[in-house]
């Protein structure tokens, strides 16, 4: 079992809509949560952390669930340029900080 | 720019050649971080570097793989004798030392590795 798992989905999007989607991590002892997006052939790129009281970061809302061990990204208005595949990642200070992630979720958003 | 920095972005090699990857972290970043990453995977940690000291190394990480960090400043990762199953998107990442709990990571564009 992968340390962290996602839907590889792809979630094809209307324009316009919201879409939400979630990855489990089996290590309770990790202790930070990041969501990155990649787009095809490039690089990750932190889109936002996610905290315990979870956060907003524009049309992005994350949310973290210790409890159950899942973490969650939700997009609003979803945007063409909204394309890309979302990584939900997870650290360990103990462990050097070096991220973990998972498979990725991707996101197709269609006119 | 002040990013960071991978050469070469391609890498095509023939099966048992050596290849020898660089990355130039951002300037003062303590962390230096190695992941790969294949076709519709995640990336997956290889090894990481506190200044010149290599800490960690992954399993991933067989002998035929070496890392270094001389100066604690750009980092290479050589393949010794590389196989087909080598072929991936090496990634570098470095980040401060912080006292919080996020630790920040920035992604160089990768180094794409393609073994014939």
């Amino acid at each position: 079992r992968k340390e962290v798992e996602q839907d590889p989905g792809p979630f094809n999007v209307p324009e316009g809509a919201t879409v939400a989607f979630n990855c489990t991590y089996s290590n309770s002892a990790s202790q930070s949560f990041f969501w990155y997006r990649q787009d095809c052939r490039k690089e990750p790129k932190l889109l936002m952390s996610v905290y315990s009281s979870g956060n907003e970061d524009g049309r992005f809302t994350a949310q973290l669930n210790r409890a159950s061990q899942y973490i969650s990204l939700l997009i609003r208005d979803s945007k063409l340029s909204d394309s890309a595949t979302y990584l939900c990642v997870v650290t360990r200070e103990a462990a050097g900080n070096k991220l973990t992630f998972g498979g990725g979720t991707r996101v197709l958003v269609k006119p | 720019d002040t990013g960071v920095s991978q050469n070469p972005r391609h890498k095509i090699t023939k099966r048992g050649q050596n290849v020898t990857f660089r990355c130039d972290p951002i300037s003062e970043h303590n962390r230096l971080y190695w992941y790969r990453q294949t076709l519709g995977q995640g990336p997956e940690f290889l090894t990481y570097f506190q200044n010149e000291a290599q800490l960690e190394k992954s399993r991933l990480l067989s002998d035929r793989f070496s890392a270094e960090r001389p100066k604690g400043s750009f980092s290479t990762l050589e393949i010794q004798r590389t196989e087909q199953g080598d072929s991936a998107m090496y990634l570098c990442a470095s980040s401060p030392l912080l006292a919080g709990n996020s630790y920040e990571q920035y992604f160089g564009p990768g180094t794409r590795l393609t073994v014939t």
